[in-house]
């Protein structure tokens, strides 16, 4: 059972356009979200996070918006850049235990 | 910045052997974490430990064991190895006592070591 997914495997925009990533969670026990940017034969890069008690966080080009009544979350890259083309996961935390739930990834092609 | 470290990046085993993967974690940080990611696959939590005590258990199998070390350091040993258990295997470590809200929860993740067993 997905308890976190991310329904686009893929995505591909054009350098300088926005980079808009999705993520739905099915356990209302989360509190806490967190997106992770991964490269061929490295480990996932930490980007950004948000508890569940806000609705937006922003660092940079990127911006997390959180919806906690549609259990869906999103990451914005503004403007987005070639090095930006990855792998990004979406995880999940519940505050009790802090093992990270994973989706299984969304791949971003961001062309020059 | 210190980052975590893992060693070795690669291994390669045969069937029925046995595996030592190390990790060394990001100095001050309290907690490890130990995650599977099979190919095309989304990373496995398996287990993990907080100021060296065993904190919370995944999908990890009996075959697989782990502790944590006085020096922080943690070592996953895999006996008996499978075809399935060809992998990436990555190390993560966070400030667990920063506490919710204050970025205790943000993990950072080591290059994973690749095993494949043949």
């Amino acid at each position: 059972d997905q308890q976190v997914k991310q329904n686009s495997p893929s995505l591909s925009v054009q350098e300088g356009r926005i980079s808009i990533l999705n993520c739905d969670y099915t356990n209302s026990m989360f509190d806490y979200f967190l997106w992770y940017k991964k490269y061929p034969a490295e480990g996932p890069t930490f980007l950004i996070s948000i508890s569940s008690i806000k609705d937006k966080n922003e660092d940079g080009r990127f911006t997390v918006f959180l919806n906690k009544s549609a259990k869906h979350l999103s990451l914005h890259i503004v403007p987005s850049q070639p090095g930006d083309s990855a792998v990004y996961f979406c995880a999940a935390v519940r505050g009790s235990n802090y093992k990270l739930t994973f989706g299984k990834g969304t791949l971003l092609t961001v062309n020059p | 910045a210190a980052g975590v470290i893992q060693s070795p990046r690669h291994l390669i085993k045969e069937k029925r052997e046995t595996a030592t993967l190390k990790c060394y974690p990001i100095p001050r940080h309290d907690t490890v974490y130990w995650y599977q990611q099979g190919p095309g696959q989304d990373p496995q939590f398996l287990i993990s430990f907080y100021e060296k005590m065993q904190s919370d258990k995944g999908s990890i199998p009996d075959r697989f064991s782990a502790q944590q070390f006085s020096d922080y350091h943690s070592e996953l040993n895999m006996s008996s190895l499978e075809l399935g258990d060809s992998a990436l295997y990555f190390c993560a470590s966070s400030a667990r006592l920063m506490g919710p809200g204050t970025g205790g929860f943000e993990q950072y993740f080591g290059p994973g070591t690749r095993l494949t067993v043949t």
